[in-house]
């Protein structure tokens, strides 16, 4: 099946730094999905990249979806203790009814020493 | 503001008993999925549900059952709980007649199994 991994797992970082996590699907995809988790919440969704080569930018965040369509990233700028959380990439399945359903890759934390 | 409500927060139960996890959204969505959460697995889909009554099985539907008798509400059944069930489940809904169709997730139900 699909599968999406994500590196790299845990990130820490001075606030301040840049910071940038990295998807990669085993199969081309027609959307790709951000979303962020705050410690002891809930993933929220951020931002959905459809086209290749398409960058799209929020604020000091900028998100890639590479041109093959099977990588994407997404980089924060000067990194702030707002930003800790747990970041994931997602992608559809790409069959049928399936189409809505996300597979999620396994998160990259991101923690920010102030 | 549109909300996907999970009816607990915390549950404990014991091993053996049935277990009802409930879902609400009041977004019309079409699509609603249940995901359980575990460190370092991620996000692992159990079921989803595209439309009233119908259903299909994500990666990891074993030991669990759903119900869809209304658009808004999408119930998760453990017919028989066990320990390697204890999880942080997330509920979430999206739709695919909206742009960014994102998914919005509920604020998650912490289950213990003893």
């Amino acid at each position: 099946g699909q599968q999406v991994m994500q590196i790299p797992q845990y990130q820490h970082v001075q606030e301040g730094e840049d910071f940038t996590t990295y998807c990669n699907s085993s199969t081309t995809l027609s959307n790709i999905q951000w979303y962020k988790q705050r410690p002891g919440g809930h993933p929220v969704f951020l931002i959905q990249l459809v086209k290749s080569g398409e960058v799209k930018k929020q604020k000091r965040l900028t998100f890639q979806f590479g041109e093959a369509k099977k990588n994407s990233s997404l980089h924060i700028t000067a990194t702030q203790t707002t930003d800790v959380g747990t970041y994931f990439c997602a992608g559809p399945g790409n069959s049928g009814g399936s189409n809505y359903k996300l597979t999620f890759g396994k998160g990259t934390l991101l923690t920010v020493n102030p | 503001d549109v909300k996907v409500t999970q009816s607990s927060r915390y549950l404990v139960k014991r091993t053996g008993e049935k277990v009802f996890l409930e879902c609400v959204q009041d977004m019309d969505h079409e699509n609603m999925f249940w995901y359980r959460q575990d460190p370092g697995l991620g996000l692992r889909l159990i079921y989803f549900s595209y439309d009233v009554k119908m259903k299909e099985k994500g990666d990891i539907p074993e030991g669990y059952s759903v119900s869809r008798e209304k658009k808004e509400r999408f119930s998760l059944i453990l017919e028989s709980a066990s320990t390697n069930q204890t999880s942080m489940y997330l509920c979430a809904s999206s739709s695919p007649g909206t742009p960014n169709y994102g998914y919005t997730f509920g604020s998650g139900t912490r289950l213990t199994v003893v």
